[in-house]
């Protein structure tokens, strides 16, 4: 069954520390998704690639956080350092950027989201 | 950027109610999408919709691209629909933005 894998699940940091997150996109999709989810914002588009090239990170908070697809297989975002409003759900989400067949109707775009990593930093 | 504005904002029903979440956004878009969010945090798509209707089992969805709106139905609810569920929209870029959501219960 594909899945969109992210790691880790629960992350709790001290203020100033680097976090890491890491997300790996069902295979043959080349399009990834970064968002961040909180209480008084909801779901936030960070950044996302397509064929591994950034296409918009205008969400995201440049002094410190960068997102990055070192492969294919693989993509990150890091926060430097880590401040305690950073504290959210961060959600990575892939889809293919082919039109898919679904249920007899060709649809494009769906994405499929991870579990999420929840954040919280101290 | 594209608004998009939910409603209603929560929603408590009995099970096997029926119910209704509007869904109305500011622009054009290419892509619309609703999502339900598990009361464990899980996104899962149901639909992509940018314009027609479509249904799946007791969920269905309508969009209206001209009058800038979705709606999606959930007949005979059960208790396992609980939880929130959102609307997202996209332009060209498909930058999507995601509505505040609504908010359902349904109790037993």
């Amino acid at each position: 069954d594909a899945r969109v894998t992210q790691t880790p699940r629960h992350k709790v940091t001290e203020m100033g520390q680097e976090v890491t997150m890491r997300c790996q996109p069902i295979l043959g999709h080349n399009t990834v998704f970064w968002y961040r989810q909180t209480m008084m914002q909801g779901l936030e588009l960070l950044a996302y690639f397509r064929n591994r090239a950034p296409l918009d990170d205008s969400g995201m908070p440049k002094d410190r956080f960068s997102a990055e697809m070192p492969d294919a297989t693989l993509a990150t975002l890091k926060i430097q350092p880590s401040e305690p409003r950073d504290s959210a759900v961060y959600f990575c989400a892939s889809g293919p950027s082919a039109p898919l067949t679904r249920g007899g109707v060709v649809a494009k775009n769906i994405q499929y989201f991870g579990a999420g990593t929840r954040l919280s930093v101290l | 950027g594209i608004q998009v504005e939910q409603s209603p904002p929560d929603l408590i029903l009995q099970e096997g109610a029926n119910s209704t979440l509007r869904c109305n956004f500011s622009d054009s878009v290419n892509n619309l999408q609703w999502f339900h969010q598990n009361p464990w945090g899980q996104l899962i798509n149901l639909f992509y919709i940018p314009s027609g209707t479509k249904q799946n089992g007791r969920l269905s969805a309508t969009t209206v691209a001209t009058e800038r709106y979705s709606l999606l139905y959930i007949s005979s609810s059960q208790t396992t629909d609980s939880g929130v569920y959102f609307c997202a929209v996209g332009g060209k870029r498909n930058d999507m933005r995601f509505g505040a959501g609504t908010r359902l219960t349904v109790k037993p």
